[in-house]
């Protein structure tokens, strides 16, 4: 399977806990992204790498959201001391290089955390 | 401000008949828009996308959209609906230039084909 990877699929945790996700894109896709996506809403851009540069990053992310991408292939996407109101789909996406801005996304299965 | 608004939650049809999902979008300068599809227990998958040149766009699986500047819309939709067809849809945004790399995506719409 050549798609984009998560894991954990499932990761469930107690409130206060540290949280690493990985994701693993397209192989040759240097564009990365992070997003949330909570029950009936649309994904929100969390984060958005360029090969191993983190160019963006939501305002609405707290400082206990972290995010890396050391080689410009895998990405982490760390959530410390978490609380329930992060309980949420997490979804990673990759893209190709080139074509500007409007190369179409491939979105992974998503890390679904649970916060209790 | 990149905004996008799916008006609809639900959308049912009959299968066979047309359908329609609707997305109307604010963005500053030129719009980037496109659709995803999102299956139970699967990831988002693209669909099509606008970008510039002719407004009616095709895209996967027999789907089409309607770009329409004067409207800010961009509309979903296919001559004929299957129960496969049942399933979220989501439209996104882009503006250029934007000054961000940020992707807007609506609510979604719930599409559901009855047989």
């Amino acid at each position: 399977d050549t798609g984009v990877s998560q894991d954990p699929r499932h990761k469930i945790t107690k409130r206060g806990q540290n949280v690493t996700f990985r994701c693993d894109p397209i192989s040759e896709h240097n564009r990365l992204y992070w997003y949330r996506q909570t029950l009936g809403q649309g994904p929100e851009f969390l984060t958005y790498f360029q090969n191993e540069a983190q160019l963006e990053k939501s305002r609405l992310l707290s400082d206990r959201f972290s995010a890396e991408r050391p080689k410009g292939s895998f990405s982490t996407l760390e959530i410390q001391r978490t609380e329930q109101g992060d309980s949420a789909m997490y979804l990673c996406a990759s893209s190709p290089r080139g074509g500007g801005a409007y190369n179409e996304q491939f979105f992974g299965p998503g890390t679904r955390l649970t916060v209790l | 401000a990149q905004s996008v608004a799916q008006p609809e939650d639900q959308v049912n049809v009959a299968e066979g008949n047309p359908l329609t999902v609707k997305c109307t979008y604010s963005v500053s300068g030129n719009p980037y828009l496109f659709w995803y599809v999102q299956y139970p227990n699967r990831g988002l998958q693209f669909l099509l996308k606008y970008i510039t040149g002719d407004n009616l766009v095709k895209g996967s699986y027999g789907f089409e959209a309607e770009f329409n500047k004067s409207q800010t819309s961009f509309h979903l939709k296919k001559p004929s609906a299957l129960v496969s067809d049942s399933a979220l849809y989501f439209c996104a945004v882009r503006g250029d230039p934007s000054g961000t790399y940020k992707y807007i995506f609506g609510t979604g719409t719930r599409l559901k084909v009855l047989a």
